[in-house]
């Protein structure tokens, strides 16, 4: 089956940087990469998905760029601010209804 | 619409005892999926239905069984609990042609 792996498992950084979260897969037939957010106590949320056949998407301050050839796509997330601390995932799919999960990134953001 | 709601919140058994995972969505979705939490695992997947009448496995399934007698409502049942079940449970949904999960509110199992 897929397998996604993610880092960094923690990152904390300062108001206003940027962070960068990066994930690999191993199945070069999954189309679909959804995006994550989940706060202590919630439901994940999605906040970006891209499908294969894009190599880059933006949402704001949010953006996704995906290697279909190195197996791997990474989340940015510009000018950072105290409600973007959160875990992220990142998951994987061929099939619409099986989604395959990374270990998920905690995000501090400091003041 | 209330999307996909879960039922219980919180539910605490002891090992050996059975219970049945609520989930229900309003969005006529096809596809239904039951994912396990895990701290520091993510979310892994037990058991999904592309539609009534139709369940198959996914990475974690042993020790739950779900059946899809209708669309709204896809029950994940534990037969016999054990402290590895100790989790939160989501329950997700989604149409065909649109990848979009919905996940419902969670229900957090403890197993003593």
């Amino acid at each position: 089956g897929e397998n996604v792996e993610q880092h960094p498992s923690t990152l904390s950084v300062q108001e206003g940087d940027s962070a960068v979260i990066k994930c690999t897969y191993s199945d070069s037939a999954s189309n679909y990469f959804p995006w994550y957010k989940q706060e202590l106590g919630k439901r994940p949320q999605l906040i970006i998905d891209i499908r294969s056949n894009v190599g880059e998407k933006k949402d704001q301050r949010i953006a996704v760029t995906l290697n279909k050839t190195a197996k791997h796509f990474s989340l940015h997330i510009t000018e950072t601010q105290p409600e973007d601390s959160a875990v992220y995932f990142c998951a994987a799919s061929k099939y619409d209804y099986k989604l395959s999960f990374g270990a998920g990134t905690t995000v501090t953001v400091r003041a | 619409n209330a999307g996909v709601t879960q039922t219980p919140k919180f539910q605490v058994l002891k090992t050996g005892q059975s219970m049945t995972l609520q989930c229900a969505q309003d969005m006529n979705h096809e596809y239904m999926s039951w994912y396990r939490q895990d701290p520091g695992m993510g979310l892994r997947l037990i058991h999904y239905s592309v539609g009534a009448g139709i369940t198959d496995q996914g990475e974690v399934p042993n020790g739950y069984n779900v059946s899809r007698s209708t669309t709204e409502d896809f029950p994940l049942r534990l037969l016999s609990a054990a402290p590895s079940q100790t989790s939160v449970y989501f329950c997700a949904s989604s149409s065909p042609g649109d990848a979009f999960q919905y996940f419902g509110p969670g229900t957090r199992l403890t197993v003593t």
